[in-house]
């Protein structure tokens, strides 16, 4: 079954310590990740995505497919970064984005 | 306003009450979908409604119906829900993946929070 596991439910770091929030993946095929943040009273939007290679906010994310992995790390953590970070996997669809998303990481940094 | 708009934002009904979340995107999307947020358990796929057609149905139960009469409304009509219910329900909408510029961008209302006694 296709399925994304975020083993954290919570991390709680030091302003400036670096980040890494796990997810690991389950798909036969070649899979499209992503991860989605939400902030404080605010909603869920899309953070970044792994066929683009970018980095926003200072986060990045690579896709080791060897280790069926899709980790989110950031250098130096900042106090805005605090938020529910989400990893999420497209699958194939009628037309539409169907996507499954894990049970959510709360990162905590510690002013 | 723009983006997607979700009402009521809070929802408290008895179990054998009727009642409807509404949403409304203002994004041009083709795509809405409701999702389930539970805690301690990952987003939950309900529906899905691709022009205007429902493309998936997430084995939900028939007490959860939807509506979805243009491609800028949706509607999920609740009747005798029971206290295992009580969630954020959120509403989502995007482009077809043929039309996407960004493939797996969904965009999120800011939910609607319903509480079942």
């Amino acid at each position: 079954a296709q399925r994304v596991t975020q083993p954290e439910k919570l991390l709680s770091v030091f302003k400036g310590a670096p980040v890494e929030l796990k997810c690991n993946y389950s798909y036969s095929g070649s899979p499209e990740l992503f991860w989605y943040v939400q902030y404080s009273r605010q909603r869920l939007q899309l953070l970044l995505r792994h066929i683009s290679r970018e980095s926003i906010k200072g986060f990045t994310a690579d896709l080791n497919k060897g280790e069926t992995s899709f980790h989110l790390k950031k250098p130096f953590a900042q106090e805005e970064d605090s938020a529910m970070y989400y990893c999420a996997l497209l699958l194939p669809s009628g037309g539409y984005q169907k996507v499954t998303f894990g049970t959510g990481t709360k990162l905590q940094v510690i002013p | 306003e723009t983006g997607v708009t979700q009402t009521p934002r809070h929802l408290v009904m008895g179990m054998t009450n009727k009642k409807s979340l509404k949403c409304e995107q203002h994004l041009g999307h083709n795509a809405m979908y409701w999702y389930k947020q539970s805690a301690k358990k990952p987003l939950e796929l309900m529906f899905v409604y691709n022009f205007k057609e429902q493309t998936e149905n997430n084995s939900v139960p028939s007490r959860f119906s939807p509506e979805c009469p243009n491609s800028s409304h949706l509607f999920l009509h609740l009747h005798t829900l029971q206290p295992e219910d009580s969630a954020l329900y959120l509403c989502a909408s995007s482009q077809g993946l043929a039309g996407a510029q960004v493939a797996g961008e969904l965009f999120f209302g800011e939910g609607s929070r319903l509480t079942v006694l």
